[in-house]
């Protein structure tokens, strides 16, 4: 595809359940994002992978959340145990490597509802 | 840390009018860039803009500009013929370019409403 694909755009699930959000990004992008978008707020970060390695994971709020990227492609954000306040959208982003581009393309997120 | 704060959570503007959106930010990095996106109601977001910070020259983009205050760390997005479809939330963000990563810092968003 030629974007971001986020999968699944929507994911109802039970307080202390695990649940698995895929991003697919674009093609040829070394750079993937996620972000944590609450209702009414700004994206907050997670972590960051630079190829198959992650970076930056300093935003990941506690070890019940791990995310991956095995083959330098697709990413798989996990979160174990999941409790009421981790509904929110989480969104998906790819850029480039380096400064010279900075545009961040972004999926159009999943939705995770905790009961 | 970064921070990045937007401290207008709302705003509204008849259509065909500017309107300006604020956005200051804190660091002690002098390399550095500065986006402004826009997440319309469908929920996808877009880059309007960026700015680096070494160029002492204001971005624009058709009807978006910017006034980018290095000094004052201060980053102000400009709309001329506001239009509606600029109704979005924007968000400011940060991205510094040291130590080879880019981690992006994204501010609380200000809401624009445009009015026809």
């Amino acid at each position: 595809g030629a974007g971001v694909s986020q999968t699944p755009s929507n994911k109802v699930t039970e307080k202390g359940k695990y649940v698995e959000l895929r991003c697919d990004p674009i093609s040829g992008h070394t750079a993937l994002y996620w972000y944590r978008q609450s209702l009414g707020q700004g994206p907050e970060f997670l972590i960051y992978f630079q190829g198959t390695g992650a970076a930056d994971d300093s935003g990941l709020p506690n070890d019940r959340f791990f995310a991956v990227r095995p083959e330098g492609s697709v990413s798989t954000l996990k979160i174990q145990r999941t409790e009421r306040g981790d509904s929110a959208v989480y969104l998906c982003a790819s850029s480039l490597t380096g400064p010279y581009t900075g545009e961040l393309f972004f999926g159009e997120g999943s939705r995770l509802t905790v009961l | 840390a970064q921070t990045v704060t937007q401290s207008q959570p709302e705003m509204s503007v008849q259509e065909a009018e500017t309107v300006t959106l604020s956005c200051t930010y804190d660091t002690s990095e002098n390399n550095y860039y500065l986006f402004w996106y826009k997440q319309p109601p469908s929920r996808q977001m877009i880059l309007v803009i960026r700015q680096e910070a070494y160029k002492q020259q204001n971005a624009t983009e058709n009807r978006f500009s910017v006034n980018f205050q290095k000094a004052a760390k201060s980053f102000s997005l400009k709309i001329s013929d506001s239009q509606l479809g600029d109704t979005a939330m924007y968000f400011c963000a940060f991205m510094k370019t040291s130590s080879g990563t880019y981690k992006y810092i994204f501010g609380t968003g200000t809401r624009l409403k445009v009015l026809a």
